[in-house]
């Protein structure tokens, strides 16, 4: 079974770092684009990040770029996502999402459960 | 960057009626357009890429069109289990922006 699991979420305070992860099953996870997105409570859905196949490339949303890292290990299936300098506006949970396909960018079809974060 | 808008933001339909959001972009994104359905309390999940392809799973009562800036998501005829909040989200190029939502419920 195709499977994400976040964890690593938690309470902190601002100005704060937390590194979330995502372990991935069930796919050929070194094939494929792998995103981070997040929903603060009672609002929609912000894209924050995305890192190619092998971790060449990374993408940013603005309001996380110079604060979050995106950077994977194909060896362990595992996705992270180190955020720094943390603002009560990053509280969310956060979703890791698999790209559909394992070529350009893609609709995301695989999510996790989420993990929440939270900046108080 | 690329915005993303939705309308209406809200929408109350009987069942069976045939339901219609609609997603704009304000540049040209191509069929780089998918839909999600997020059911109160659960994950997103997707159910049309492409802009008008179907999921494996969904039901064919869901559908999709549109190319370029307007695109539109409908419901054949409504659901119970279909209540939950809808985005499109572009994904060429960075950021994949999703638009704002679309919450439809029974009337």
């Amino acid at each position: 079974e195709v499977q994400l699991l976040e964890s690593g979420g938690g309470l902190v305070q601002p100005g704060w770092s937390l590194r979330v992860s995502c372990a991935a099953s069930g796919f050929t996870f070194s094939s494929y684009t792998m995103n981070w997105v997040r929903q603060a409570p009672g609002k929609g859905l912000e894209w924050a990040s995305a890192i190619s196949s092998h971790g060449a490339y990374t993408n940013y949303a603005d309001s996380v770029k110079g604060r979050f890292t995106i950077s994977r290990d194909n060896s362990k299936n595992t996705v992270f996502l180190q955020m720094n300098s943390l603002r009560a506006e990053d509280t969310a949970v956060y979703y890791c999402a698999k790209d559909l396909g394992s070529g350009p960018p893609d609709a995301l079809d695989i999510w996790g459960q989420g993990t929440m974060v939270t900046v108080s | 960057d690329i915005q993303m808008t939705q309308s209406p933001s809200s929408l109350s339909a009987s069942v069976g009626d045939r339901v219609t959001i609609t997603c704009r972009a304000s540049q040209d994104i191509a069929n780089s357009l998918a839909w999600y359905q997020q059911k109160l309390g659960t994950v997103p999940k997707l159910l049309i890429y492409g802009a008008s392809t179907l999921q494996s799973g969904v039901p064919s009562r869901f559908s999709g069109s549109g190319s370029g800036t307007d695109f539109t998501l409908t419901i054949s005829s409504l659901q119970p289990e279909d209540v939950a909040t809808y985005y499109c989200q572009k994904y060429n190029g960075t950021p994949r922006t999703f638009g704002p939502g679309t919450k439809v419920d029974i009337k």
